[in-house]
């Protein structure tokens, strides 16, 4: 039922590991996100996928790479994770056009030890 | 470079009031603005999105209004139920393939 699901919703791991956030849409969207929320809950975005191609990209490290496998997956993987990664990370979907709503996942609260 | 700021970062009313929640944005050449709310450990629900050619749009008892030109969006809540507390969040879309762009939000708790 859930349209845009992302697992794990939890994620503790220590300094320096890698680790991948998976994120799924049922709504038929041709258009995924990546957004990052910090501990001040200011939310911005990572990334942005349509038709599994690369639209946005800002300026986030090169520790963060992103895979589109098909329309309805886009995944994060992150290496050599640091401190400052601890956040909640959150994917979105939306249809083609910029007028269309983006719809939300719960959410990764991703911590670092 | 779009910015949004959402005062204030929080509100407290009592079961019953009616009230508005102000979201300003430096850029006005937007495309669109979105609100959205935010329930603890949850992920954001779309509530409104206005269109750059519109003035205002309506679902239930929420309404959003947009003046471009004085760059500010207003979501009046009526009569506010204890089930709508949460945190309240816009974001601002410029043309092109621009991301939408987040206010820090206002974290509403209506008192019954």
């Amino acid at each position: 039922d859930t349209a845009v699901s992302q697992t794990p919703k939890y994620l503790v791991t220590q300094m320096g590991n890698d680790k991948s956030i998976k994120c799924e849409q049922n709504l038929g969207h041709d258009t995924m996100y990546w957004y990052k929320q910090d501990s001040k809950k200011f939310l911005k975005i990572m990334f942005s996928y349509n038709n599994k191609e690369l639209i946005i990209n800002e300026t986030v490290p090169n520790r963060f790479s992103p895979k589109s496998p098909d329309k309805a997956h886009l995944n994060l993987h992150i290496n050599s994770l640091e401190l400052g990664d601890s956040a909640v990370y959150f994917c979105a979907s939306s249809q083609s056009g910029f007028n269309q709503p983006q719809h939300f996942g719960d959410g990764t609260r991703l911590s670092i030890l | 470079k779009q910015e949004v700021t959402q005062i204030p970062a929080a509100l407290s009313v009592p079961e019953g009031e009616n009230l508005v929640l102000n979201c300003s944005f430096t850029d006005s050449a937007i495309y669109n603005l979105q609100w959205f709310r935010q329930d603890p450990g949850k992920g954001l629900t779309s509530l409104l999105l206005i269109q750059s050619s519109q003035r205002e749009q309506t679902s239930g008892r929420l309404n959003a209004s947009l003046d471009k030109s004085s760059g500010r969006s207003t979501l009046y809540i009526a009569a506010s139920q204890p089930g709508d507390s949460a945190t309240y969040l816009c974001a601002a879309r410029n043309s092109g393939n621009t991301p939408l762009v987040f206010g820090k939000g206002t974290r509403l708790s209506v008192i019954a």
